[in-house]
Order: C-alpha cells, then sequence, then structure tokens
C-alpha cells in the first residue's frame, strides 16, 4: 500500500536557525514528489516540486531515493515560515491507483523571534 | 484569475439535512478531488475524478457522493449529514500530466450539529 509518513507533527525552531522537514515514502517506482504549505487561514498551494529542482522561498528538497525521503530543508528560518507543511508523492501516468493522490498527515512548523 | 472556487466558505447545518458543497474551476483541468482536513489527521482523499463522469473513491467515502457532469465542477454530496462530518473540506484540481501539482480551492469549513 503507498503509504507517506511525516514523523514531525510539530516542529519549533527559533529565527535563524535550519529546519528540516521530513518525509518518507513507500510507493514502488519512482514517484513524482511535491511539498505543499498551507498558511494560517489560508488555502495549500504548491511549495515545490522534486523535478523542478527549485529552491523556493529558500526551501529546498533532496529525492534520496535508498532511503526513499523527501525531506524539506531550509538552512535560516523565518517568522514568516510559521506554517503546515504537507509531504505529497505521487504515482507518474495514468489508470488505477495513480489517481488516489496521499498526503502525510503533515508537520506543523512553529518559527519563534 | 486561475482558481478553484468552493463555496459556501462556512456551513453550519443540522444531523440528517441534505447539503450540497459546490467546487468550480476555470483552467480546464481533467482532475477533480475532494479532501478534508482534521487535526492530527491531516488531509485525507473523500472521491476524485479522472474526468466528466469518471468519480472512483478515496480514502474515506462513507457518507459522502459526488457527481462531475461538467469538467468544471464538482460539487461534494452529504445527504445525511453527521456531527462526524464535522470538518474542513477542501476541493482541489489538476491537469493529470507529469508533475502538474494540484490547485486548491479556499476551503469549507462545515459544522454539522
Amino acid at each position: 500500500a503507498q503509504r507517506v509518513t511525516q514523523p514531525e507533527k510539530l516542529l519549533s525552531v527559533f529565527k535563524g536557525a535550519p529546519v528540516e522537514l521530513k518525509c518518507n515514502y513507500s510507493y514502488s517506482g519512482s514517484p513524482e514528489l511535491f511539498w505543499y504549505v498551507q498558511y494560517s487561514r489560508q488555502r495549500l498551494q504548491l511549495l515545490l516540486r522534486h523535478i523542478s529542482r527549485e529552491s523556493i522561498k529558500g526551501f529546498t528538497a533532496d529525492l534520496n531515493k535508498g532511503e526513499t525521503s523527501f525531506h524539506l530543508k531550509k538552512p535560516f528560518a523565518q517568522e514568516e515560515d510559521s506554517a503546515m507543511y504537507y509531504c505529497a508523492p505521487r504515482r507518474p501516468g495514468s489508470g488505477g491507483s495513480n489517481y488516489k493522490l496521499t498526503f502525510g498527515k503533515g508537520t506543523l512548523l512553529t518559527v519563534n523571534p | 484569475e486561475a482558481q478553484v472556487t468552493q463555496n459556501p466558505r462556512y456551513l453550519i447545518t443540522v444531523t440528517g439535512k441534505k447539503l450540497t458543497v459546490t467546487c468550480s474551476q476555470n483552467m480546464n483541468h481533467e482532475y477533480m478531488s475532494w479532501y478534508r482536513q482534521d487535526p492530527g489527521l491531516g488531509l485525507r482523499q473523500i472521491y476524485y475524478s479522472m474526468n466528466v463522469e469518471v468519480t472512483d473513491k478515496g480514502d474515506v467515502p462513507e457518507g459522502y457522493k459526488v457527481s462531475r457532469k461538467e469538467k468544471r465542477n464538482f460539487p461534494l454530496i452529504l445527504e445525511s449529514p453527521s456531527p462526524n462530518q464535522t470538518s474542513l473540506y477542501f476541493c482541489a484540481s489538476s491537469l493529470w500530466q507529469d508533475n502538474s501539482p494540484l490547485h486548491f480551492g479556499n476551503g469549507t469549513r462545515l459544522t454539522v450539529t
């Protein structure tokens, strides 16, 4: 069965500290990998996706196929990074269970001043 | 503006009174989906649709119905709401192409008394 694990429900850091939000998945093959963010009282929005190898708002995410992980990192956290973060793998292609999109349970990041 | 629109934003109802939450997208997306968000449980998929007249169950479909008669609309129907369906609901849509992200609506906060 497809599974996504975000082991930390809550993560609290101080401004300027590094932050890492963990995500492990148990999908066969090579899933597409996304991180979504939800700021207080706002809709979920895409933060970044693995394929783009981009850095958004200072965040990056590295795929480790051996560990089946896609951890989200930022070297210096800012107060405005406080939000709920969701990891969401997706199996590429069409058909069958590929259409079921499972999210992790989310990690609530609080960045303290 | 490209967007996913849900209505209403807030809804308070009583047990057993049928209700519909509407969702509409203007991006010509094939894929649409409903999620519920509950504290500690993250986002859980209720139903999804791969195209017009094609729908399937997600992880928590009990007590819900959907329809997809037009590409842009994907209403969520609760025939006989119960208090355990009190939740925050999100509609999302996507192109079904590799690495296309989900676009989310603003959410509907439903309270069933």
